[in-house]
């Protein structure tokens, strides 16, 4: 699969488990980003890496975690989550970390369909 | 609070009719707007990107811009069954290069 993936597509999990999120893009960004879509409600930002950089944190409770060892991959490390955080999880990535211009398009990754339960 | 706002829908058209998706954005001094098509079960794919009071064609895509109303649209022309899908628009926040605002999408489905 080229592109931008993500494993696993779906993920059932207690409010007590630790699990990981992995997104693996193969078009040489420069930039990657986590956001979250829930039913009835907007697709939101939570995290953009730059370079491997953290540069947004848009108020995320802690129990998201997210790890960028490299500009290929990106994690969304996920304990003791809420019912509410189920959610469908997108992993996207840029070019570079400005999408200002329509050619530095987010390329969307096929989500992780999250449920807690 | 930055707000995006589009009609839930769904909006249904015939096949090779227009379909007009509307959106309005509360910030007036967004530059950047964005249209996204995404199929159930799907993620969302970029196809039109406007920064310019007026219209911008792609295609069989048409967006149009009024910063002065704050209102971006996004026509269809010659709709097919294939443009069934949920349109998000979204709006470029003010002072941010990469820090998207969406609205929650319109369901558009074409019928044949």
């Amino acid at each position: 699969e080229t592109g931008v993936t993500q494993t696993p597509r779906h993920l059932v999990m207690g409010m007590t488990n630790k699990k990981s999120l992995k997104c693996e893009q193969h078009l040489g960004h420069n930039a990657m980003y986590w956001y979250k879509q829930s039913a009835k409600k907007p697709l939101e930002l939570m995290f953009v890496y730059s370079l491997e950089e953290r540069v947004e944190n848009n108020s995320v409770p802690s129990r998201f975690s997210p790890e960028c060892p490299n500009s290929s991959h990106l994690f969304l490390h996920l304990h003791t989550l809420q019912p509410e955080d189920s959610a469908l999880y997108l992993c996207a990535s840029s070019p570079r970390g400005s999408i200002t211009s329509g050619r530095d398009t987010q390329y969307f990754g096929p989500g992780t369909r999250l449920t807690v339960l | 609070q930055k707000e995006v706002e589009q009609n839930s829908g769904p909006l249904s058209v015939p096949e090779g009719a227009i379909a007009s998706l509307n959106c309005t954005y509360s910030d007036r001094g967004s530059q950047s707007f964005f249209w996204y098509r995404q199929y159930s079960g799907k993620s969302p794919e970029l196809i039109m990107f406007i920064y310019s009071n007026g219209d911008k064609e792609d295609g069989r895509f048409t967006a149009q811009l009024n910063k002065a109303s704050q209102y971006v649209s996004l026509l269809i022309r010659d709709s097919q069954p294939s443009d069934s899908a949920t349109y998000l628009c979204a709006v470029l926040d003010r002072g941010s290069n990469y820090k998207l605002t969406f609205g929650k999408g319109t369901l558009l489905t074409v019928n044949p």
